[in-house]
């Protein structure tokens, strides 16, 4: 079955640090592949998506690129603010009929002033 | 354009009672799935639901259900409610089930505590 696995947190940086949240995946065939952001208190919120191999994925200076050689779609930002403190999810959906997203546990970011 | 609402933002029942959520997709959205985020089990897909008809189902047992109604809103049920089942309920909504039009939006969610 599909799986994602991600970077285990919790992540804390200082404003202006470099950010890497690693995700790789298990899926058959060409799954679209997504970061979701969620805020306390709140829903998910679509970050980015890539639906195809080697495309990037970019929104509010966070990018990912899809990478079908390593399965991989990790999630990177070159300067961090404090406003990006959330919880980071990554997930799929494979190309068969279920169109349910598989989700990887998340990764809680700090991001310290 | 609105985005997904949910109602109750907020559920305090007791054990052996039964709850129905709520949820509006956004507007032209025609395919809505629920999944239920704890703690320890992380993010699981519930149902999903396409022009009144349900596509697929996750692994829980037959208290939850759900429907779809003709302008695409949805409901869901949890009978009998346990302890277990206290979680915040996420609503998404999509255009459709093809390739191109599955990318999900999800609501505010709905906070269910079972006492």
């Amino acid at each position: 079955g599909n799986s994602v696995t991600q970077m285990e947190g919790p992540v804390t940086l200082s404003e202006e640090a470099f950010l890497t949240i690693n995700c790789t995946y298990t899926a058959t065939g060409y799954p679209s592949l997504f970061w979701y952001v969620q805020y306390p208190g709140e829903g998910l919120q679509l970050l980015l998506k890539a639906t195809k191999a080697d495309d990037k994925g970019s929104n509010k200076g966070f990018e990912a690129t899809y990478r079908k050689e390593t399965t991989s779609f990790h999630l990177e930002k070159g300067s961090v603010q404090v406003s990006d403190s959330a919880v980071y999810f990554c997930a799929l959906i494979s190309s068969g009929s279920a169109r349910q997203l598989t989700f990887g546990s998340g990764t809680q970011l700090t991001v310290l002033p | 354009k609105a985005g997904v609402t949910q109602t109750p933002r907020y559920l305090i029942k007791t054990r052996g009672q039964q709850v129905t959520l709520s949820c509006s997709p956004i507007s032209g959205h025609r395919s809505v799935s629920w999944y239920q985020q704890t703690p320890g089990q992380g993010l699981q897909f519930l149902f999903e639901y396409f022009s009144e008809t349900q596509r697929n189902k996750g692994n829980f047992p037959g208290r939850f259900s759900g429907r779809q109604f003709s302008n695409s809103r949805s409901e869901m049920n949890v009978s009998t409610l346990e302890l277990g089942d206290s979680a915040l309920y996420l609503c998404a909504s999509s255009l459709g089930p093809r390739d191109g039009q599955d990318t999900q939006y999800f609501g505010p969610g709905t906070r269910l505590t079972v006492l």
